[in-house]
């Protein structure tokens, strides 16, 4: 069965620093990793994807997240945080070929302050 | 592109009620998703929906839920009788089948938050 960990149900930083949400995943065969963001009262919205193109794979908003197969991690990362980044980020894995269906993380709520 | 619609975007009830959802997925797709959101416990797939037939509905917490899909523009998940702790909000989600299998995202709605008194 496939499964995503996201440490941590919120995370704090300061506008400008970095932001780092850690999602670890669980899955048999090589899996499609996925990553949403959800605003205050909408639905999610994808952020990026990793399909075994490129293990760094580069999202909307300035965000990217790095695939690693050795530590079955799929953290993303923004440089610098905005206001506008506050939200719920959700990790997703999938295995593709037959099994589509993702299996979401619990979400990792950011909160930035000024 | 509309993008995924839902109605109503708010529903307050009393026990008891029949309660109906509503979705109009984006044209073209041809996979239909509902999705129960709560604190205790995140996102939760009720059912999905493939060229307008149920495939899975494990995820339906009892008989009182039930789904259909009439056809491809439109889907309704009903509960019935409605208790408290159906109280969440409920997303519906679309996807287009040609992608399914490889890199495809999902499409949410912006949800109905359903509170049941």
């Amino acid at each position: 069965a496939q499964s995503v960990t996201q440490l941590g149900s919120h995370v704090s930083v300061s506008e400008g620093a970095l932001v780092l949400l850690r999602c670890n995943y669980s899955s048999s065969v090589p899996p499609y990793l996925f990553w949403y963001v959800q605003y205050p009262n909408q639905g999610l919205q994808l952020l990026l994807k990793y399909t075994s193109a490129a293990t760094l794979v580069k999202g909307i908003n300035g965000f990217e997240a790095e695939f690693k197969k050795s530590e079955t991690s799929f953290h993303l990362t923004k440089p610098s945080a905005h206001m506008s980044d506050a939200a719920e980020y959700f990790c997703a894995v999938s295995k593709g070929g037959g099994s589509y269906i993702p299996t979401f993380g619990r979400g990792t709520s950011l909160i930035v302050h000024p | 592109d509309a993008g995924v619609i839902q109605s109503p975007r708010h529903e307050v009830t009393e026990m008891g009620q029949e309660v109906t959802l509503r979705c109009k997925p984006i044209s073209g797709h041809d996979y239909l998703f509902w999705y129960r959101q709560t604190m205790m416990r995140g996102l939760e797939l009720l059912i999905y929906f493939n060229n307008n037939v149920p495939i899975d509905d494990s995820g339906m917490p009892e008989d009182r839920f039930s789904a259909k899909m009439p056809n491809a523009s439109f889907s309704t998940l009903k509960i019935q009788p409605s208790e408290p702790r159906d109280s969440a909000v409920y997303f519906c989600a679309s996807s287009h089948g040609s992608e399914v299998f490889y890199n495809s995202p999902l499409h949410f709605g912006n949800g109905t938050r359903l509170t049941v008194t």
